[in-house]
């Protein structure tokens, strides 16, 4: 079945640096890609999603990257601030609608 | 917009007791979603409904876990009885369709079995 690596687990930068956080995928079939934001004490919010008929997304400060040759794609986060400090967890959605979740990864924005 | 509603938000119980958790997705969306979080295991899928009807249960752990969707705007997942190992954050999403549509989770309820 269909499985997703995160990396890294936990991410710490200094505010106003760019950070990335990069996923693979194991199931060529998949075709829609969302980001989520968790904050403590809530529930995965969507932040920004791609389909497999787009290599790049941007949202502000937000921008995902698909390859689907290699099958991974990729967050990245411009201009950190202290409130983009969170988990943060990839997902490829396989055949049926099933979302398949990375392990997360933990970023703080230090001030 | 009111979003995915799930109650109760907290539930602390003794093992063995029956646990019934709450959720009312997105007016207007179509497909349901039962997920739990463990540190252990992150983020898993127990079971999903689309348009009222079971689709994919293959996640539920046990046959102590059931799952219900009597309407297009209700939702339960039971645990009878319940275990310790039970203990976790149970989330809900909601989304338009399957396939390419986002998922939209409510807040989770966290529950600890004594």
């Amino acid at each position: 079945g269909e499985n997703v690596e995160q990396h890294p687990s936990t991410l710490s930068v200094q505010e106003g640096d760019s950070a990335v956080i990069k996923c693979t995928y194991s199931d060529s079939a998949s075709n829609y890609f969302p980001w989520y934001k968790q904050e403590l004490g809530k529930g995965p919010q969507l932040i920004i999603d791609i389909r497999s008929n787009v290599g790049e997304k941007k949202d502000q400060r937000i921008a995902v990257t698909l390859n689907k040759t290699a099958k991974h794609f990729s967050l990245h986060i411009t201009e950190t601030q202290p409130e983009d400090s969170a988990v943060y967890f990839c997902a490829a959605s396989i055949q049926g609608g099933k979302l398949i979740f990375g392990q997360g990864t933990e970023l703080s924005v230090k001030p | 917009d009111a979003g995915v509603i799930q109650s109760p938000r907290h539930e602390v119980t003794e093992m063995g007791q029956e646990v019934t958790l709450r959720c009312k997705p997105i007016s207007g969306h179509n497909s349901l979603f039962w997920y739990r979080q463990t540190m252990m295991r992150g983020l898993e899928l127990l079971i999903y409904f689309n348009n009222n009807v079971p689709i994919d249960d293959s996640g539920m752990p046990e046959d102590r876990f059931s799952a219900k969707m009597p309407n297009a705007s209700f939702s339960t997942l039971k645990i009878q009885p319940s275990e310790p190992r039970d203990s976790a954050v149970y989330f809900c999403a909601s989304s338009l369709a399957l396939g390419k549509q986002p998922q939209h989770f409510g807040d989770g309820t966290r529950l600890s079995i004594l």
